[in-house]
């Protein structure tokens, strides 16, 4: 059964970083991209970051381009995702979910198995 | 980036019913567009890829149409387990990009 599990939740004060894991199995884990989307509350999803799971290709929205990093460990099937410099306004649920790659093209496939979710909230 | 534009915001319907819900690009797509299901604290769930590909899975029930910049999920004969949230993504152009959600409400 294809699952993937993310890590708890976190809260953290502004200023800080945190990191989330994503935990994949039941597939190939190099044959897909694992991606993260954040939704605010009573928001849209919003597209942050992909990690190749084959070749540990990267690729980030302009919005995160620096705070925000993603690696993976093909050995436990887990990809995570740290963010710095958090602000209130980064308080959201994050999930990690599966899409396809092809030809170093990971944003053209729809994403279709996701985590259950990782609350992070940033309060002082 | 690509805005995309869900229209209503909010829909009321009873069991049985179909609805309609669209989702407009600011520029054309090659259907690389997706519409997912969400409920309250759960995930997003894939129903439709490439504007019309059913996902294994999904009851027959929910269809997606369309082209260029205007798209169409339907639902027909709602069941109670179909009140919730409906996004649309456009995975055509970097990056991917989500409508702003359609809230299906019992009537």
């Amino acid at each position: 059964q294809v699952q993937v599990v993310q890590s708890g939740a976190e809260v953290r004060k502004p200023g800080a970083s945190v990191k989330i894991s994503c935990k994949s199995s039941g597939h190939s884990f190099t044959n897909y991209a694992v991606h993260w989307v954040r939704q605010a509350p009573g928001q849209r999803p919003e597209w942050m970051a992909w990690i190749n799971g084959g070749n540990g290709d990267t690729k980030y929205s302009q919005k995160f381009q620096g705070s925000l990093t993603v690696t993976r460990d093909t050995s436990a099937t887990t990809v995570h995702m740290e963010m710095r410099s958090l602000s209130s306004e980064d308080t959201a649920v994050y999930f990690c979910a599966r899409s396809s790659c092809a030809n170093g093209d990971c944003h053209s496939y729809a994403f279709d198995v996701w985590g259950q979710g990782t609350m992070v909230t940033v309060s002082s | 980036d690509i805005q995309v534009t869900q229209s209503p915001s909010s829909v009321s319907a009873s069991a049985g019913d179909r609805i309609t819900i669209t989702c407009r690009t600011s520029q054309a797509l090659i259907n690389a567009l997706a519409w997912y299901q969400q409920k309250p604290g759960r995930a997003p769930k894939l129903l439709i890829y490439a504007a019309s590909n059913l996902q294994p899975g999904v009851p027959s029930r929910f269809s997606g149409s369309g082209s260029v910049t205007d798209f169409t999920l339907t639902i027909n004969n709602l069941q109670p387990e179909d009140f919730a949230t409906y996004f649309c993504q456009q995975a055509n152009s970097f990056p991917p990009t989500f409508g702003q959600g359609t809230r299906l409400e019992i009537k």
